[in-house]
């Protein structure tokens, strides 16, 4: 079964706006943490943001924001005031405490219009 | 955090060739992983690779495609062998960094590898 599942293949941003990617994952282990990433074209893998299982408080970093809700196993993450150079794939992923592996979504690519 | 390097950066090769691709990390790290990312699909892990033991290898992978070296804690080598066209991909080399129950990993920039 998937553990992380990432339903928008591909999304349409007009510039400025806000964005939500949505992530939802799924596990059995009490503890676990939620990452996402961002690739360019450039094909870099760009750490954004994280997110603990037992932290109380959604994590932000700048622009990013992570809309965590535990008990609908969702971790979505929100651009706020997007930029052309978000024109991304976006990578949820998601590491569980009894494994050092991370496990990666689908992704989501990401097209913001000017 | 920790700064990768990789080399090559690309490269085209010809079927039944081999490539042998470096991955440099600024810090000393226990966990070196290389991952493959087929074009239009998400990362795959090949192998975890530990200074002074045999690499882990996953479901689908096995040593004589995909040779692993890691003869010190900074550095660590992927080579892929008797290419095909299916093996056709970016190639990323990735390490933790931090003291926390859960360190975010940190990815180089990635060889994108074409075989014909």
């Amino acid at each position: 079964a998937q553990k992380i599942t990432q339903t928008q293949p591909g999304m349409f941003v007009q510039e400025k706006e806000a964005v939500t990617l949505d992530c939802t994952y799924d596990t059995s282990d009490p503890s676990y943490g939620l990452f996402w990433y961002k690739q360019p074209s450039s094909g870099e893998m760009i750490f954004l943001i994280y997110q603990g299982s037992y932290d109380q408080q959604n994590a932000t970093e700048g622009r990013y924001s992570l809309n965590f809700q535990k008990a609908r196993k969702s971790a979505n993450l929100v651009i706020s005031a997007s930029q052309l150079g978000d024109s991304a794939m976006y990578f949820c992923a998601m590491r569980e405490y009894s494994n050092y592996q991370l496990i990666w979504g689908a992704g989501t690519k990401l097209i913001i219009k000017p | 955090s920790a700064v990768i390097s990789q080399k090559p950066s690309r490269d085209i090769c010809q079927r039944g060739t081999s490539l042998t691709i470096q991955c440099q990390v600024d810090s000393q790290v226990t966990m070196m992983f290389w991952y493959r990312q087929q074009p239009g699909q998400s990362l795959t892990l090949i192998a975890t690779a530990n200074q002074g033991s045999e690499a882990t290898y996953e479901s689908g992978f096995v040593i004589d495609k995909f040779p692993i070296s890691r003869p010190n804690l900074t550095f660590s080598t992927l080579t892929v062998s008797n290419m095909s066209p299916e093996d056709s991909s970016i190639y990323l080399c990735s390490v933790e960094a931090g003291s926390g129950p859960y360190n975010e990993q940190f990815f180089g920039p990635g060889t994108r590898l074409t075989v014909l």
